[in-house]
């Protein structure tokens, strides 16, 4: 399953399935993007992140891809499983030390 | 190893009254932050210390003071809380002092202001 962010804040998948959370920043500048994962009643909780110099950073069941060209993030959790439901955000460093987070993508894994 | 705690977990408060939210943490982080997040509108950066004794505003400052006490404590202030102010805040820290490591995040402090 596929989501477009803000187009479309919520994503079901079937468990075993591949999900992709999608992501458009808005500064150009931005140089250091992160996703976070978000339970209910929890913080965000760091999943990975990918600095401008790369296109693809993977690591344990994720992918995040960067094109900087159309400045779009995306993160893809493979063979999705129950504990992924949550709230995914995308987080962009514009200048210095701030931070932009989206409104965020809900992901629904069906058993 | 706590992480990032928050104090109080939960607050009511009526309007015009004021109160300090805290945060710390002990992985010696230099960075620090307050973000508030609101339904629909993601986290939104209110006030944030790149390092001890240096404080920056961020997006959303009105209405809110912070002070960094030491390297591992920043507090939030609100001096006369409004309806507008019912939010989640979370407090996060980063290793750097650049912004160009993760922020880790505490599990907040739900507020509401009647």
């Amino acid at each position: 399953g596929e989501s477009v962010g803000l187009h479309l804040p919520t994503l079901s998948v079937q468990e075993g399935d591949n999900s992709i959370i999608n992501c458009a920043y808005s500064n150009s500048a931005s140089d250091y993007f992160i996703w976070y994962k978000q339970e209910s009643g929890k913080g965000p909780q760091f999943i990975i992140d990918i600095r401008s110099n790369m296109d693809k950073r993977q690591g344990q069941r994720v992918t995040v891809l960067l094109n900087k060209t159309v400045k779009h993030l995306s993160l893809q959790i493979a063979a999705t499983q129950p504990g992924d439901s949550a709230v995914y955000f995308c987080a962009e460093r514009r200048a210095g030390n701030q931070f932009y987070f989206g409104t965020g993508t809900s992901l629904t894994v069906i058993p | 190893n706590a992480g990032v705690t928050q104090t109080p977990k939960f607050q009511v408060l009526k309007t015009g009254q004021s109160m300090t939210l805290q945060c710390a943490q002990d992985m010696n982080h230099n960075s620090m932050y307050w973000y508030r997040q609101d339904p629909g509108m993601g986290l939104r950066l209110i006030y944030y210390s790149a390092s001890e004794g240096t404080t920056d505003k961020g997006e959303v400052p009105n209405g809110y003071n912070v002070s960094r006490l030491n390297k591992r404590e920043f507090s939030l202030r609100l001096e006369s809380a409004a309806p507008s102010q019912t939010s989640v805040y979370f407090c996060a820290s980063s290793e750097t002092s650049q912004g160009n490591s993760p922020l880790h995040f505490g599990n907040g402090t739900r507020l509401t202001v009647t």
